[in-house]
């Protein structure tokens, strides 16, 4: 049973353009979602996060938008970059103390196309 | 700088042998984590330990076992390897409390199973 599904297995976009990645959960207890990077070879990444107390958080060219209603989230990435190009995971866990898990999508794999 | 060290990047094991994977974190975490991640499954979480001794079964935790006998070591054992334990695993560590702070990962350990 998939909590948290990113229904994308790939994605291509023009550099300089805008990027949405998304990312759907069923799980209800989940108040906290974050999404990671990773290069091949390398370990994932932390990019950004949100709480579900939360619809929208910034950090520089990366947004996360949550949606509770629809159990959906998405990252946005904007411009588009070439070192974008790596494959994206969407995670959600439950912030109460002692169950800090973190249950992961599938992953979506980012190419920027110069 | 934070640091999650795998003892191995590649290791290639027999059918029937007795595997260990270590993990070294040296931010003083009180969780830690194994995942393994696999095309098209993402990351799947294996065993997570809250505490030193303390452990507790993830998702896919048969053909696994784990040993926390210092709070920056995390070992995972797999008992008796076979073929499909072939795969990434990674290991990572965090801090009580998801919301403040995130998951620090190390940079993976490929196994092959032959």
């Amino acid at each position: 049973d998939q909590q948290v599904k990113q229904n994308s297995p790939s994605l291509s976009v023009q550099e300089g353009r805008i990027s949405i990645l998304n990312c759907d959960y069923t799980n209800s207890m989940f108040d906290y979602f974050l999404w990671y990077k990773k290069y091949p070879a390398e370990g994932p990444t932390f990019l950004i996060s949100i709480s579900s107390i939360k619809d929208k958080n910034e950090d520089g060219r990366f947004t996360v938008f949550l949606n509770k209603s629809a159990k959906h989230l998405s990252l946005h990435i904007v411009p588009s970059q070439p070192g974008d190009s790596a494959v994206y995971f969407c995670a959600a866990g439950e912030s109460n103390f002692g169950n800090e898990k973190l249950t992961f999508g599938t992953g979506t794999r980012l190419t920027i196309i110069p | 700088d934070v640091k999650v060290t795998q003892s191995s990047r590649y290791l290639v094991k027999r059918t029937g042998e007795k595997v260990f994977l270590e993990c070294v974190q040296d931010m003083d975490h009180e969780n830690m984590f194994w995942y393994r991640q696999d095309p098209g499954l993402g990351l799947r979480l294996i065993y997570f330990s809250y505490d030193v001794k303390m452990k507790e079964k993830g998702d896919i935790p048969e053909g696994y076992s784990v040993s926390r006998e210092k709070k920056e070591r995390f070992s995972l054992i797999l008992e008796s390897a076979s073929t499909n334990q072939t795969s990434m695993y990674l290991c990572a560590s965090s801090s009580p409390g998801l919301s403040n702070t995130e998951a620090f990962f190390g940079q993976g350990t490929r196994l092959t199973v032959v």
